[in-house]
């Protein structure tokens, strides 16, 4: 199987930029996070979805920062403008809530690397 | 409070040697309990889950300790392949809350 896709895999851009991240969950999985990850605070969630509707959209930094999914194979983060501070690793993870696959267990694509200039 | 701390470590240990991690976390609620595995500028992937019972996978052993809201994971044996980080994972509902993870670098 296929798992999680994320594109781009690097992006660097300028400050003021709009930024667009793609991620396409594992098939049949029924919810999709999307995390940031920096040196200094780690792995944090910034939105998750389910069944394709935002539950927790808490961890959103600031209104720059939008997500959608707008059917169960795709899902997008943009940030608009872009900002310096809005550089990390963004994953994209999704999940099957039971079945053959262990309870809980996250799949977690290969992350898109954004710098900001 | 944060939901789940880790010592950051770095951990340098040479080959063969034991080593253990810890972590906790601050609510009881919480669910389910894992440890992921991180290398260098890769992503996060399931290590193990952890059980009351503890559970042992190969030279991995994690348990969990509900009434402490403690977590560990104990590497033995340690191989070169074993260098990365290690990340705890609580699950509270639909949430996953990641620690910071600890980073094992393993010597020749």
């Amino acid at each position: 199987d296929a798992g999680v896709i994320q594109s781009p895999r690097h992006e660097v851009t300028e400050m003021g930029q709009e930024v667009t991240l793609r991620c396409k969950p594992i098939s049949g999985h029924d919810y999709l996070f999307w995390y940031r990850q920096t040196m200094m605070r780690g792995l944090e969630l910034l939105i998750y979805f389910n069944n394709n509707v935002p539950i927790d959209d808490s961890g959103m930094p600031e209104d720059r920062f939008s997500a959608k999914m707008p059917n169960a194979s795709f899902s997008t983060l943009k940030i608009q403008p872009s900002e310096p501070r809005d550089s990390a690793v963004y994953f994209c993870a999704s999940r099957y809530m039971s079945g053959r696959f262990i309870p809980g267990e996250l799949f977690f694509g290969e992350g898109s690397r954004l710098t900001v200039l | 409070r944060k939901e789940v701390e880790q010592d950051p470590g770095p951990f340098n240990v040479p080959e063969g040697a034991t080593v253990a991690f810890n972590c906790t976390y601050s609510n009881s609620a919480s669910q389910s309990f894992f440890w992921y595995r991180q290398d260098c500028r890769k992503e996060p992937k399931l290590l193990m889950s952890v059980y009351s019972s503890g559970n042992e996978d190969g030279r991995f052993t994690a348990q969990l300790n509900r009434a402490s809201q403690y977590i560990s994971l104990l590497i033995r044996d340690s191989k070169l392949s074993d260098s990365a980080t290690y990340l705890c994972v609580v699950r509270t509902g639909n949430q996953f809350y990641f620690g910071t993870g600890t980073s094992l670098t393993v010597i020749p």
